[in-house]
């Protein structure tokens, strides 16, 4: 049950963009059209931005996206604002081992 | 509302166990899958266990399958994990969360802190 593999950081400046990369095999990412986006500022619970890959829960600014290519899923942050630095987690569905998370990224707003 | 408020965390020794709770309100449970995800100090989310809305299937990660239980009291509206067998490394913030798409945790309580120390 590997987990997948995300970079451990990422920045940009107020008003860019910046995207977030997941990678994981046929077997979960490559597999289904499952995968979740979660946000989680220091000492909160995460909070889920995208799922099932392009998905956004209601409230979400439409400023966060997802897209998936093969193995590799991407979150996509548009027009950065303070509020947005965090830690990010990718999830996807995995059949039979049902979740597997990535193991997050610290975005920083510069 | 969509509430989740968890219970049951603390400190217990190695070896030792501990039954958490999930008390969910505002969606019917008897609907959902539910499941729990940890979170280690300073680590990233690791998803433990889920279970179907009429506990009919349970699914648990590698490392704790025999030593914890998922169980539900949809007529209580209610979640559970009872962990058994603690080891250190099980030390973290367990969240119940419902899962509105496969391997997808839309709602999350605010966590328990299990600590496992002598």
């Amino acid at each position: 049950q590997s987990a997948l593999t995300q970079p451990p950081s990422a920045s940009g400046s107020p008003g860019q963009s910046v995207t977030i990369s997941c990678t994981g095999t046929s077997s979960d990412v490559g597999g289904y059209d499952y995968v979740s986006w979660y946000q989680q500022h220091p000492g909160k619970a995460p909070k889920l931005m995208i799922y099932d890959v392009t998905t956004r829960p209601s409230g979400v600014p439409d400023r966060f996206s997802g897209s998936k290519s093969g193995n590799t899923a991407s979150l996509t942050v548009s027009g950065l604002q303070a509020e947005d630095e965090a830690d990010y987690y990718c999830g996807s569905f995995a059949g039979s081992n049902p979740v597997r998370f990535g193991g997050g990224t610290k975005l920083t707003v510069l | 509302e969509v509430q989740l408020v968890e219970s049951g965390g603390g400190l217990v020794q190695p070896g030792g166990s501990l039954r958490l709770s999930c008390a969910a309100s505002g969606f019917t449970l008897s609907s959902n899958w539910m499941s729990w995800v940890r979170q280690a100090p300073g680590k990233g989310l690791e998803w433990v266990a889920n279970i179907k809305y009429d506990g009919t299937e349970k699914y648990y990660v590698d490392s704790v399958k025999g030593r914890f239980t998922i169980s539900r009291d949809n007529a209580k509206n209610s979640l559970f994990l009872q962990l058994s067998s603690l080891r250190a490394e099980d030390t973290a913030v367990y969240y119940c969360t419902r899962d509105i798409s496969p391997g997808t945790m839309g709602y999350w309580g605010q966590g328990t802190l299990v600590t496992v120390s002598s």
